[in-house]
């Protein structure tokens, strides 16, 4: 089954630590994203990414950084510098060339906490 | 001003209710518009695409007035099974190709017996 998978589903970190979300999806997707939601709050935007090797910040970028060596991979790393990490972490896909009908799918989440 | 902004509810309706929930967005350019169901600490999943004419997909009724700004979901005889959080997001998109998908924070529905 075509998909978008998210690992781990809930990772405790200790401060100062970086630790690394994984991203895979075989949609043959080109768009990926992630999204950051806080308890009763909406998904604000990270990082996306169209192609291949190339990425582009969103509206909270400090404090993370990601790759794009694969179209299906985007990992994301939440750094030390993010002062506050915990939330739940939702990474997204979608076509590319279907601009007006752009539906993102999303994976289950990683609920990150920092202990 | 948020890109795109939601009355966050909640809104507490009885079942069999009729609930509109509207959504406005600051950037004119804004190519493609959609609605999404978020349940409580899950992923949200398409609901609905919003189209410039209208649309209708059984209970739900989706409106997009590009001159205002202003998108509108519409449920009809609402069910319990309603009661989520309703994602309004707009599809910022660049020359080339590229998207930019932008979420408002929700409308939070409650649907009681």
């Amino acid at each position: 089954d075509g998909g978008i998978t998210q690992s781990p589903k809930y990772l405790f970190r200790k401060e100062g630590q970086n630790v690394t979300l994984s991203c895979e999806q075989n949609l043959n997707h080109d768009a990926m994203y992630w999204y950051r939601q806080d308890p009763g709050q909406g998904l604000r935007l990270i990082y996306y990414s169209q192609i291949v090797n190339d990425f582009q910040k969103g509206d909270i970028a400090e404090g993370y950084s990601v790759s794009r060596e694969k179209k299906e991979s985007f990992p994301l790393t939440v750094t030390s510098a993010q002062k506050n990490p915990t939330a739940f972490y939702l990474c997204a896909s979608s076509a590319r060339d279907r601009v007006l009908s752009a539906e993102a799918f999303f994976g289950q989440g990683t609920r990150l906490t920092v202990v | 001003r948020k890109e795109v902004e939601q009355d966050p509810g909640p809104f507490n309706v009885p079942e069999g209710a009729t609930v509109a929930f509207n959504c406005t967005y600051s950037n004119s350019a804004s190519q493609s518009f959609f609605w999404y169901r978020q349940d409580c600490r899950k992923e949200p999943k398409l609901l609905m695409s919003v189209y410039s004419s209208g649309n209708e997909d059984g209970r739900f009724t989706a409106q997009l007035n590009r001159a205002s700004q202003y998108i509108s979901l519409l449920i009809r005889d609402s069910k319990l099974s309603d009661s989520a959080t309703y994602l309004c997001v707009v599809n910022n998109a660049f020359s080339g190709g590229y998207n930019k998908l932008i979420f408002g924070a929700g409308t939070r529905l409650a649907v009681h017996p």
